[in-house]
């Protein structure tokens, strides 16, 4: 069965530190993951997609990084802000189609002063 | 202003009552999906639609049922078999149809439905 683990649950930082969140999955075949961002009470917001020849990429602050081989990405925050405050959820595919996710049950992130 | 609606923001449902969730985008995107959020739980699929006149079941259909008649709507309907409805729910599009390059295909997300059971 397809799986997604994230880690921490939940994580506490204060505004201005780095922090990294974990995803491991055993989705197979693998075709691209995806990490998401989700404020309470909102829909998710795409924040980057990898394929499995993609080992980084990043959107601002954001960093991704994938490891096809022992099958786990990290979510890197760079300088955190309260805006940062949400759940992070890891998603894979494993055919390429949006109708065939497989999703993480997500890191809650809280940012505080 | 394009993007993706939904309505309303709260529902809330009397035992044996049919409710129906209102999904509407206007990004002319081809692929259409109905999530449900619980806690602790990721998202689970309950029906996608890859094409207008056209949609397949997800891990979770039994107790919802959907139409797709225009491209740009995809109402859910929770009917009273669903026995534990509680949950938030999210509609999604993405370009999808039968062309494009899919392994980048995003989707993108409406705000939500909190759907509650009196």
């Amino acid at each position: 069965k397809n799986q997604v683990e994230q880690s921490p649950q939940s994580l506490i930082i204060l505004e201005g530190k780095n922090c990294t969140l974990q995803c491991n999955y055993t989705v197979s075949p693998f075709s691209n993951l995806r990490w998401y961002k989700q404020d309470t009470g909102r829909g998710p917001v795409s924040l980057t997609i990898m394929t499995f020849s993609e080992n980084t990429k990043s959107n601002g602050r954001y960093t991704a990084t994938l490891d096809a081989d022992t099958k786990q990405s990290s979510l890197h925050i760079t300088a955190s802000q309260l805006s940062d405050s949400a759940s992070y959820i890891c998603v894979v595919s494993d055919t390429g189609t949006a109708s065939k996710l497989t999703f993480g049950t997500g890191t809650r992130l809280q940012v505080t002063l | 202003d394009g993007g993706i609606t939904q309505s309303p923001k709260y529902l809330f449902r009397k035992e044996g009552q049919n409710v129906t969730l209102s999904c509407e985008q206007n990004l002319n995107h081809d692929a259409m999906y109905w999530y449900r959020q619980d806690p602790g739980q990721g998202l689970r699929l309950i029906y996608y639609s890859q094409i207008v006149n056209d949609f397949q079941k997800g891990d979770i259909a039994e107790g919802y049922s959907v139409s797709r008649e225009k491209k740009e709507s995809f109402p859910l309907t929770v009917t009273s078999a669903q026995k534990n409805p509680t949950a938030f729910y999210l509609c999604a599009s993405s370009i999808g149809g039968t062309s494009g390059p899919r392994y980048q295909e995003t989707q993108y997300f409406g705000p939500g439905t909190r759907l509650l059971v009196l």
